[in-house]
C-alpha cells in the first residue's frame, strides 16, 4: 500500500544553520507529493509540491526534489529563521483514479533557537 | 480570496452527546475531504466527496461517523454518541478537481473534546 515515512523530532537547530528533513515513501507509480507546514495554532499550509519524477518544489527558501530512484522527497532549507518554528509534514497522493487523499507522514517538529 | 472555513473553532461536549462540524469549501472547488488529526494517530483520511459522485467513506473509523455535503458546497461531519476518543481536530481541505496534482486547501479546523 501507500505510506511516508517522515524523520522523527523534534529537530532543534540555531539560527541560520541547514535544514533537512527527510522523507520516504512507498507507491505505486507515480504520486504527487506535498510538503504542508503547521504554525503553531494555525492550520495546515502547501509549503510545496513536486508532481513527476526530478521536479524541484521551491517556496520561502524551502526545496524538495521529487527522486524517483530512492523514493524520497527531502526538505532543505539553507538558512533556517526563528519563524520557521512549525511542524512539517509531508504527503504523497496516489495516482490512481478515484481518491486522491492525502497519505500523511507523522510530522517533524522543528524549533529554530535564536 | 476566502479560504475554507470551518466551524465551530472549538466544541466540548459530553461522552454520548452528538455533534456537527461544519465545513465551508474555496468557491468552486469540487472535491472535499475530511481528516482528523490525533496525538496517538497522526493525519488520517476520514471521507471524500467529489462532485455528484458517491462519497468515499473508506476512512470513516465507525457507523457513528457520518457526513453529508449539500448543494454540492458545504459539508457536515456527524459524529453519534460521541466516544472520548472522538477527541481530535477535524480538519476540512478541498481543491479545484478530482487529481492526484491538485493541491489541497485546509481549513483551520475544529477541535472537539469528549468529556
Amino acid at each position: 500500500g501507500n505510506s511516508v515515512t517522515q524523520m522523527e523530532g523534534p529537530v532543534t537547530l540555531s539560527e541560520e544553520a541547514f535544514l533537512t528533513i527527510n522523507c520516504t515513501y512507498t507507491a505505486t507509480g507515480y504520486p504527487s507529493l506535498f510538503w504542508y507546514v503547521q504554525y503553531p495554532g494555525e492550520g495546515l499550509q502547501l509549503l510545496l509540491k513536486a508532481t513527476k519524477a526530478d521536479d524541484k518544489g521551491s517556496n520561502k527558501g524551502f526545496e524538495a526534489t521529487y527522486r524517483k530512484e530512492t523514493t524520497s522527497f527531502h526538505l532543505e532549507k539553507g538558512s533556517v529563521q526563528v519563524s520557521d518554528s512549525a511542524v512539517y509534514f509531508c504527503a504523497l497522493s496516489p495516482p490512481t483514479s478515484g481518491t486522491y487523499k492525502y497519505i500523511f507522514g507523522t510530522g517533524t517538529r522543528l524549533k529554530v533557537l535564536a | 480570496g476566502a479560504g475554507v472555513s470551518q466551524s465551530p473553532s472549538n466544541k466540548v461536549t459530553e461522552k454520548g452527546k452528538d455533534v456537527e462540524l461544519r465545513c465551508d469549501p474555496i468557491s468552486g472547488h469540487t472535491a472535499l475531504y475530511w481528516y482528523r488529526q490525533s496525538l496517538g494517530q497522526g493525519l488520517e483520511f476520514l471521507i471524500y466527496f467529489q462532485g455528484n459522485s458517491a462519497p468515499d467513506k473508506s476512512g470513516l473509523p465507525s457507523d457513528r461517523f457520518s457526513a453529508e455535503r449539500t448543494g454540492g458546497s458545504v459539508s457536515t461531519l456527524t459524529i453519534q454518541r460521541t466516544q472520548q476518543e472522538d477527541s481530535a481536530v477535524y480538519l476540512c481541505a478541498s481543491s479545484r478537481g478530482g487529481a492526484s496534482t491538485d493541491t489541497q486547501y485546509f481549513g483551520p479546523g475544529t477541535r472537539l473534546t469528549v468529556l
